[in-house]
């Protein structure tokens, strides 16, 4: 069954670094999320991504991050400058074609700011 | 006047017996609204959704119930197996858009 992944599993990183975390959507979907988790929360929208674009984006979404789809299959979240509160699980999820479908997410990565 | 269940973080079940997990959802304008269960470490995964034209659907094992008059969201699991603990999260909003998630039910099944 296909699946969306996710690399790394963890990162470590200092304060003010830039970090990519990288997402392979599921090969025929269409529609791609960024969502964070910090740890023991509920899972909170980051930016939703279409035909190259971003469609849609939450406060968090701030000038530190950016998205690119940089070939036909990654999906890629950016922080230009990390900060201690950027750590948390950050999750990839994509959708198909239709509006009714269900987002399918990653296993998540983990990021840790030190 | 009519009662829905109380949303708990935690609720703890022994093999065998029925689970029922409530959720209260904000948003009125919601057309659209998904289970997901997240094991420890992993993403969430996908179980069952509804869409607002309906008030009950059911999979195996489970059925999620929709009450749109008081914005209440259940999903019942029959059944309960050691392997159904984990978080269990609402989620809900307009079909295609992103997803708002509600607070995480910890279930847990003891043998």
């Amino acid at each position: 069954e296909p699946e969306v992944t996710q690399t790394p599993s963890h990162q470590v990183t200092q304060m003010g670094q830039e970090v990519i975390l990288r997402c392979v959507p599921i090969s025929n979907h269409l529609y791609f999320y960024w969502y964070r988790q910090i740890l023991g929360q509920k899972v909170e929208f980051l930016v939703s991504f279409y035909n190259n674009e971003i469609s849609e984006k939450s406060e968090i979404f701030d000038d530190q991050f950016s998205v690119e789809r940089p070939d036909g299959s990654n999906f890629t979240l950016k922080i230009r400058s990390t900060k201690l509160e950027d750590s948390a699980m950050y999750f990839c999820a994509s959708r198909g074609r239709t509006t009714s479908e269900t987002q399918y997410f990653g296993p998540g990565t983990r990021l840790l700011v030190l | 006047g009519e009662s829905v269940g109380l949303h708990l973080p935690t609720l703890s079940v022994q093999e065998g017996d029925n689970s029922i997990i409530n959720c209260a959802y904000s948003n009125s304008a919601s057309d659209y609204f998904i289970w997901y269960k997240q094991e420890s470490g992993k993403g969430p995964q996908f179980i069952i959704d509804i869409r607002s034209n309906m008030d009950k659907r059911q999979g195996q094992r489970v059925t999620v119930l929709l009450n749109k008059t008081v914005k209440h969201l259940s999903l019942q699991i029959a059944a309960t197996q050691p392997g159904d603990s984990a978080v269990y999260f609402c989620a809900w909003g307009q079909a295609g858009t992103a997803l708002i998630f509600g607070k995480g039910t910890t279930l847990s099944v003891s043998s």
